[in-house]
C-alpha cells in the first residue's frame, strides 16, 4: 500500500539534545512538507521541499533544520535552538505544491 | 493576508442528527479548499476538496461541503451523524504562496 509513514510515534528530548524524527513515502510524490500541532492553534508549517535536494523555510523554521537527498524521505531535526519543542509533528507530501497534501500519522515529541 | 476561520471551537450533535460545521476564508483569488478529519493522536485524512467546477462537493463518510463565493465559506455537512464521527475537522485553503494554511479545527462530539 502506498503512504506515509512517521517513526517513531513517541521520542523523548532531553535539554541541549538534537533529535531526528522520521518520515518517509513511497507515493512517488515531489512535495514533502513538516508542520507543527499545537493544541488549538491548528497546524503550522516548518519546513517544505518541492524537489529532492531543495527546501524552503515555513513560517516557525526557527530551531529545526531538514534535508532532502533522496527523494522519498524527508527528516526533521529538532535542534537544542528550539526552545519549546513539545508538540505533535506531522509530516505531508503532494504530487506537486498547490496539489492535495496527505499525512502521516504524526509523531508525539516530549520533553524530559 | 489569507486565512482560515473555524468560529466553532466544539460542537455536539446526538447520533443521527445533522451536522454543520462552519469555515470561513480570506482570500483574493477563488482557493483551493479542503476538509481534514484528525481522530485524537492521528494523522489527518482527506474528506473532500473543492478545486473549481460543482460547488457542492461530496467526499467519503458521507460527508459534503459547499463552496459559496459570496459568503467567503466552505461549509462541511453531513445529513446524519454516526458515532464514529467525533474527532477534530480542520477546514484548510491553498494560498497563492501555495502554502496549505489551516484553521483551529472544530471538535466534534457524538451523544449517543
Amino acid at each position: 500500500d502506498g503512504g506515509i509513514t512517521q517513526s517513531p510515534k513517541y521520542l523523548f528530548r532531553k535539554e541541549g539534545q538534537n533529535v531526528t524524527l522520521s518520515c518517509e513515502q513511497n507515493l512517488n510524490h515531489d512535495a514533502m512538507y513538516w508542520y507543527r500541532q499545537d493544541p488549538g492553534q491548528g497546524l503550522r508549517l516548518i519546513y517544505y521541499s518541492q524537489i529532492v535536494n531543495d527546501f524552503q523555510k515555513g513560517d516557525i523554521a526557527e530551531g529545526y533544520s531538514v534535508s532532502r537527498e533522496k527523494k522519498e524521505s524527508f527528516p526533521l531535526t529538532v535542534t537544542s535552538a528550539q526552545k519549546n519543542p513539545t508538540a505533535f509533528y506531522l509530516c505531508a507530501s503532494s504530487s506537486q505544491r498547490q496539489e492535495t497534501q496527505y499525512f502521516g500519522p504524526g509523531t508525539r515529541l516530549l520533553v524530559l | 493576508a489569507q486565512s482560515v476561520t473555524q468560529p466553532d471551537i466544539h460542537i455536539t450533535v446526538s447520533e443521527g442528527a445533522s451536522l454543520e460545521l462552519r469555515c470561513n476564508y480570506s482570500y483574493g483569488a477563488t482557493p483551493y479548499l479542503f476538509w481534514y478529519v484528525q481522530s485524537p493522536g492521528q494523522g489527518l485524512q482527506l474528506l473532500l476538496k473543492y478545486f473549481s467546477g460543482d460547488t457542492l462537493v461530496q467526499g467519503i463518510k458521507g460527508f459534503e461541503a459547499e463552496f459559496k463565493r459570496s459568503q467567503s465559506s466552505f461549509n462541511l455537512r453531513k445529513p446524519s451523524v454516526h458515532w464514529s464521527d467525533a474527532a477534530e475537522y480542520f477546514c484548510a485553503v491553498i494560498t497563492g504562496a501555495n502554502n496549505l494554511f489551516f484553521g483551529t479545527g472544530t471538535r466534534l462530539t457524538v451523544i449517543p
